[in-house]
């Protein structure tokens, strides 16, 4: 009953470090996303991964790389996190049924602060 | 290309009061529409969806939406408003080029409802 999981559920950072946030899911899907969620922006798309061995710059790409580990699990790592890149991440999976009406499935979120 | 509107940013409304929080769609194709809610420090949930079927989308929690074509509109509604509906709300629309992005999600930059007792 996990659908989408994401660790860490907070993080802190000095400008400069590294780190990556994790995405897994049981649903046997094959696309997932990456992402993140800014006050009176909505939800804009960083990475996606269509299928297993595939991945995609979204809208906001910058600063981010993606590894699509196998077909459960998609991460997003920031090299070198800045104050710009504090927000809240929605790690998100579809079955990708190929009519693009697929509902896609949110995690709970990771809340990243930059200083 | 896709996009939405929400064209609200806030509603306000008492407990037992309609609701209607609107939402303006742009789209290139035929396009599957969605609404999702967010409670405080949570992640998404789908509250309906449209896929070219009937009309007439009804969802969750008694809330139903509208696909009016003529008007390039999906608006929400639910009849009665409860305590329990005071969130965050996000119409959507989903990419049908059959691409390599087919399946991606636009979303609106979000409508913030208040439910006052």
């Amino acid at each position: 009953n996990a659908g989408v999981t994401q660790t860490p559920k907070f993080q802190v950072l000095k400008t400069g470090q590294s780190m990556t946030l994790q995405c897994a899911q049981d649903m046997n899907h094959n696309s997932m996303y990456w992402y993140r969620q800014d006050p009176g922006m909505g939800l804009r798309l960083i990475y996606y991964s269509a299928s297993e061995g595939t991945t995609d710059k979204g809208e906001v790409p910058n600063g981010y790389n993606v590894s699509r580990l196998n077909k459960r699990e998609f991460s997003l790592r920031l090299e070198s996190a800045a104050p710009s890149q504090t927000s809240v991440y929605f790690c998100a999976s579809s079955p990708r049924t190929g009519t693009g009406s697929e509902t896609q499935y949110f995690g709970p979120g990771t809340r990243l602060l930059v200083l | 290309a896709q996009s939405v509107t929400q064209l609200d940013s806030h509603v306000s409304v008492s407990e037992g009061t309609p609701v209607l929080l609107r939402c303006n769609y742009s789209s290139s194709y035929s396009p599957s529409l969605f609404w999702y809610v967010q409670h405080p420090n949570k992640g998404l949930q789908l509250l309906l969806k449209y896929t070219s079927a009937a009309t007439l989308v009804k969802g969750i929690n008694g809330f139903e939406a509208e696909f009016k074509k003529s008007e390039t509109s999906f608006h929400l509604t639910k009849p009665s408003a409860h305590m329990s509906d005071a969130a965050e709300y996000f119409c959507v629309v989903s990419d049908r080029n059959r691409g390599s992005t087919l399946g991606r999600l636009y979303f609106g930059r979000g409508t913030q409802l208040t439910v006052w007792p």
